[in-house]
């Protein structure tokens, strides 16, 4: 499709693993974002990439959170030694131009990771 | 104190009631402001932009008084359709987008 596609869909993890979770933007898009969304919650940023270069990442809530977009297109967000608070779903989103207000964002459908 | 806050509901309400959903947010530097909405289980999808002059989409209406720092959407005649969880929307530093809880709706025939 033409939309933001996120993998896995489901994904559960025991206490201490590492996860890597992957987005495809949509073809051509400068933009991409992270967001973190618990149960009950709107979706809280994690980190900014414009094309490869990671601009913003103050939303990562520890060193155990890594995102990486190498070659500016496809890009990946790593947890690792995984904990129960991290349980909530992952959503990509992207965005055609550069990050400034009042681009139209496109969100993909999340990854949802359950920590057991 | 969260950036932008939401009264979380749920909001239960009838067909075709008027149904009306307040926001605030802390950072008076915001450039733009919009309303998000959720579907369950679903990522969030942009309803409609707010400006400073007020905005009018079908049976949706958004208000931003950036004086008070306050934003609202007011939904008309509502539909069975509309139930969701709205997410009042910032931009902060930079443009990136800061969301507040959301508010549930619940339309019941």
């Amino acid at each position: 499709g033409a939309g933001v596609s996120q993998s896995p869909r489901y994904k559960v993890a025991k206490r201490g693993q590492d996860v890597a979770l992957r987005c495809d933007p949509i073809s051509g898009h400068v933009s991409l974002f992270w967001y973190q969304q618990a149960l009950g919650q709107g979706p809280e940023f994690l980190t900014y990439f414009q094309n490869e270069a990671q601009l913003d990442k103050s939303g990562l809530p520890s060193d155990r959170f890594f995102a990486e977009r190498p070659e500016g297109s496809v890009s990946t967000l790593k947890i690792q030694r995984t904990q129960q608070e991290d349980s909530a779903v992952y959503l990509c989103a992207s965005s055609e131009k550069r990050q400034r207000s009042g681009n139209t964002i496109y969100f993909g459908e999340g990854s949802w990771l359950t920590v057991v | 104190r969260k950036e932008v806050e939401q009264d979380p509901g749920p909001f239960n309400v009838p067909e075709g009631a008027t149904v009306a959903f307040n926001c605030t947010y802390s950072n008076s530097a915001s450039q733009s402001f919009f309303w998000y909405r959720q579907d369950c289980r679903k990522e969030p999808k942009l309803l409609m932009s707010v400006y400073s002059s007020g905005n009018e989409d079908g049976r949706f209406t958004a208000q931003l008084n950036r004086a008070s720092q306050y934003i609202s959407l007011l939904i008309r005649d509502s539909k069975l359709s509309d139930s969701a969880t709205y997410l009042c929307v910032v931009t902060s530093d930079g443009g990136k987008l800061i969301f507040g809880q959301g508010t549930e709706l619940s339309v019941k025939p």
